[in-house]
């Protein structure tokens, strides 16, 4: 069974940085793409980004929105996948989640997701 | 950036309903499309991929069709569970985007 277990969430200040890990267990973490979307409180879905697997590059895409102050990276070793956030803002605060796609050839529609972990910034 | 929008972003209905909501792509996205439902607190779930693929799981009251710019979720006959937050979202080219949801509310 596929699972995906976020953690590093918490509250953190403006300004300072967050990295957020994905545990991924139940396939071979190695062969897929990950990704990250997030919801802030009362509001609708919002795609982070993406990181692809090592053998299609292992590079990643990221929203407008988050480009510049995210850095989406992946341990295929202990098959984690992480978000890095720096110099936080309080439009950050959001629940995150980890999301997998449902095959190879469909990666961008999750039928894998995570608990979500709960990133509030504020002073 | 693609831009998804979903009409109308509430919707009241009843219990047996046929329902019909509707994601426009502000470019072509071909097939590229998943439908998502979230009930409060929880993940979204996966219902519907490449516009109108059922996902393993789902049940059959629920279906999808369109390509290119214009798509819509159907749900045949709602059932109490139904009435929830759905979402729209494209794959076809990065940064992937979300429609803003409709709820389905009890009228």
């Amino acid at each position: 069974e596929v699972q995906l277990v976020e953690s590093g969430g918490g509250l953190v200040q403006p300004g300072r940085s967050l990295r957020l890990s994905c545990s991924a267990s139940g396939f071979t973490f190695g062969d897929h793409g990950m990704s990250w979307v997030r919801q802030a409180p009362g509001k609708g879905l919002e795609w982070v980004g993406f990181i692809r697997s090592k053998p299609y590059g292992g590079t990643a895409e990221y929203a407008a929105s988050v480009k510049g102050g995210f850095t989406i990276s992946r341990d295929d070793s202990k098959s984690i996948a992480y978000l890095q956030i720096n110099s936080l803002k309080t439009e950050d605060t959001a629940v995150y989640y980890c999301t997998r796609g449902r095959d190879f050839f469909h990666t961008g529609s999750y039928s894998h997701w995570g608990q979500g972990t709960l990133v509030t910034v504020s002073s | 950036d693609i831009q998804m929008t979903q009409s109308p972003s509430t919707l009241s209905a009843s219990v047996g309903d046929r329902v019909t909501i509707t994601c426009r792509a502000s470019q072509s996205i071909s097939s590229w499309l998943a439908w998502y439902q979230q009930k409060p607190g929880k993940a979204p779930k996966l219902l519907i991929y490449e516009a109108s693929s059922l996902e393993s799981g789902v049940p059959s009251r629920f279906s999808g069709s369109g390509s290119g710019t214009e798509f819509t979720l159907t749900i045949s006959s709602l059932q109490p569970d139904d009435f929830v937050t759905y979402y729209c979202q494209q794959y076809s080219s990065y940064p992937w985007t979300f429609g803003q949801g409709t709820k389905v509310e009890i009228k």
